[in-house]
């Protein structure tokens, strides 16, 4: 079972400033299994990234999504009082079961 | 546009069996697979099982032996049952469709919160 591990837990940043988010596989994965998903409070995770890479329809272009092997990176520029939420990876593999990481929360400084 | 809605009771005696259904509008439940997904009071998402349009399940091996999962066609819906609940089951629950396309989950419903309390 490969685990994702996301950092920081939690990460206080001011609006305008940059997010950057980790999410490291245990072993290596192909990338284009690799997804993210915005979840603000009371409400169901949005998709965000998939592919490692893509926005999905409607995300706005601050958001960008990098990495490869067992590295992965979400980016978020110039930070919005609506990006204040939890940010989850996510992997598909054959074998089951799908997994998530355990979330970072963009919390406001 | 596809829509997912949750049903189901919200609270769920210890031992007994969990049952909820996701309602699929504005689609078919044969052109994606079904999944739920759980999430406990300030944790992280679990993925439980989900069925194709095919038939074909998949369960996640930690909660295979208590999931029974199924689709009704007629009706656009799909139905998770989790027996023997204890208070870990307590979650909101999620059904979600996934695309293949894009090999992750792209449509979401609203969830549903689930007590497992006597």
């Amino acid at each position: 079972e490969i685990v994702l591990t996301q950092s920081p837990g939690t990460l206080s940043l001011s609006p305008g400033e940059r997010a950057t988010l980790s999410c490291r596989a245990s072993q290596s994965v192909n990338s284009k299994h690799l997804a993210w998903y915005q979840q603000r409070p009371g409400q169901a995770p949005r998709l965000l990234i998939y592919g490692a890479s893509t926005r999905a329809t409607g995300v706005p272009d601050r958001f960008s999504g990098s990495g490869s092997g067992t590295d992965f990176t979400l980016t978020i520029n110039r930070l919005e009082p609506e990006d204040f939420a939890v940010y989850s990876c996510q992997h598909w593999d054959r074998s089951p079961p799908l997994t998530f990481g355990g979330g970072t929360k963009v919390e406001i400084k | 546009q596809v829509q997912l809605q949750e049903s189901g009771p919200g609270l769920v005696k210890p031992s007994e069996t969990l049952s909820l259904i996701c309602t699929v509008s504005g689609g078919s439940t044969s052109s994606f697979c079904l999944n739920w997904i759980r999430q406990p009071p300030g944790k992280g998402l679990e993925w439980i099982s989900y069925i194709c349009g095919s038939g074909n399940t998949n369960y996640n091996p930690s909660l295979k032996s208590r999931v029974t999962i199924s689709v009704d066609r007629s009706k656009s819906q799909s139905s998770l049952k989790l027996s023997s609940v204890t208070a870990t089951d307590t979650a909101v629950y999620y059904c979600a469709g996934w695309s293949e396309q894009k090999w992750a989950f792209d449509i979401w419903g609203q969830g549903t919160m689930v007590t497992a309390s006597s």
